[in-house]
């Protein structure tokens, strides 16, 4: 059974990048599709961009600017990087991924990440 | 861009009742389809519908989805105590966005 688990720092100060990376364990990360989503608290959830097993990438035009998606295949990691961040970029970040796109068939756990000083 | 509108914001039903949600994109395409998922508080989603009508594995058969084009629905035939959550909705392609969810509670 394929896990993700995300790391990385809980905190970030306002202009800075958050980063954060994801362990796929069970399942090789060549296999599959990944993405990353977001929930600000209390609210939706919002696809910020997603890493195809080519390496190719999309990402949500609304954060295309500032997003970058990557895959470390000797870790077996991908992370997400998300420059010059503000408050309105507190979430919860989910790692995500499965054989397809869409649907997502695994999910990590999602720390919540705060934007502050 | 495809927006996926979700309808109600909340349903108020009691266990027992049955839930119909609505999914609905702002046009169609040869990708046009959706997956459903359930979110309960402080937990990840989790996938309930893929390809608008095919259960994922586990999920149990009270759980049914239809629709094609640009209508989608998800429906929980009697709803059990466990069904209480959000459920949202996410378009296939390469822009996968969600829907901003339904909230199903206990009335």
């Amino acid at each position: 059974q394929v896990r993700l688990q995300e790391s990385g720092p809980r905190l970030v100060k306002p202009s800075e990048t958050l980063s954060l990376t994801c362990t796929v364990s069970g399942g090789s990360i060549n296999s599959y599709h990944w993405s990353w989503i977001r929930q600000p608290p209390g609210k939706g959830l919002e696809w910020i961009g997603h890493i195809y097993r080519s390496g190719s990438t999309n990402y949500n035009p609304s954060l295309k600017s500032r997003v970058t998606i990557s895959v470390d295949t000797s870790k077996n990691q991908f992370s997400l990087k998300l420059s010059s961040v503000t408050a309105a970029d507190t979430a919860v970040y989910y790692c995500a991924g499965g054989p397809s796109l869409v649907p997502i068939d695994f999910w990590g756990q999602g720390p919540l990440v705060t934007v502050s000083s | 861009e495809v927006v996926l509108t979700q309808s109600p914001g909340t349903l108020s039903l009691s266990p027992g009742e049955r839930a119909t949600l609505s999914c609905r994109a702002s046009q169609s395409d040869s990708s046009s389809s959706v997956a459903w998922y359930q979110q309960k508080p402080g937990q990840a989603p989790r996938l309930l519908i893929y390809a608008a009508s095919s259960r994922a594995i586990g999920i149990p058969d009270r759980f049914s989805g239809s629709g094609s084009g640009t209508d989608f629905t998800l429906t929980i035939s009697r709803l059990e105590p466990e069904d209480f959550a959000v459920y949202y909705c996410q378009q296939y392609g390469s822009s996968p966005t969600f829907g901003q969810g339904t909230k199903v509670e206990i009335k």
